[in-house]
């Protein structure tokens, strides 16, 4: 079946460092891909999204590009803040079934002043 | 615009109770859906509501079941609790099926349930 692959972590980055946290995919036809973020005591928030190959989705500084060839798409920032401490989740939407999302197990980032 | 709520916040259940959580989507939203996020873990999908009938289901036993009511809320039950229920569990609202699989699911902030 359908299933997201993430780097494990807990990464642990200086501020200003870059940053790439590795999520690959396995799916049928064609996905749509995320990104959520989630900070303590609170839920998902999105915060990317790429819905056909080729798309790069962005948002607050953080980039991702949907490569069907390598089925991947992993995050990155180029200079990382104190604030971005979370834990990320890659997620994927199988084609045709009504948007229902499939988890990675998540990464954890956190950054140090 | 209000977003997804979900009440309540903390639970503590006994093995073997039975327990509903709620959750409000958010104004405009016709979809809702369902996940269990055990500590350390990727949510995981339950069900997904769509015009108060199910559409879609994961890999949960029937003692998980739901509703959706027609002003789009919706409650999850679990009946014959188990150790293993214990975890947080999400909401998410979505604008509908329609469109395909790139429609933002939008989350409210989980209801904690411990089960002893």
């Amino acid at each position: 079946g359908d299933s997201v692959t993430q780097m494990e972590g807990p990464v642990t980055l200086s501020e200003e460092a870059f940053l790439t946290i590795n999520c690959t995919y396995t799916a049928t036809g064609y996905p749509s891909l995320f990104w959520y973020v989630q900070y303590p005591g609170e839920g998902l928030q999105l915060l990317l999204k790429a819905t056909k190959a080729d798309d790069k989705g962005s948002n607050k500084g953080f980039e991702a590009t949907y490569r069907k060839e390598t089925t991947s798409f992993h995050l990155e920032k180029g200079s990382v803040q104190v604030s971005d401490s979370a834990v990320y989740f890659c997620a994927l939407s199988p084609y045709n079934q009504g948007g229902k999302l499939i988890f990675g197990q998540g990464t954890e980032l956190s950054v140090k002043p | 615009e209000t977003g997804v709520t979900q009440s309540p916040t903390h639970l503590i259940k006994t093995r073997g109770q039975q327990v509903t959580l709620r959750c409000s989507s958010q104004s405009g939203h016709n979809t809702v859906s369902w996940y269990q996020q055990a500590l350390g873990q990727g949510p995981q999908f339950i069900f997904q509501y769509y015009r108060e009938e199910e559409n879609g289901r994961g890999n949960f036993p029937p003692r998980f079941s739901g509703l959706q009511f027609p002003n789009y809320s919706s409650e999850l039950n679990v009946n014959a609790l188990e150790l293993d229920d214990s975890a947080l569990y999400l909401c998410a609202s979505s604008l509908g099926l329609a469109g395909g699989s790139s429609y933002e699911q939008y989350f409210g902030p989980g209801t904690r349930l411990t089960v002893t």
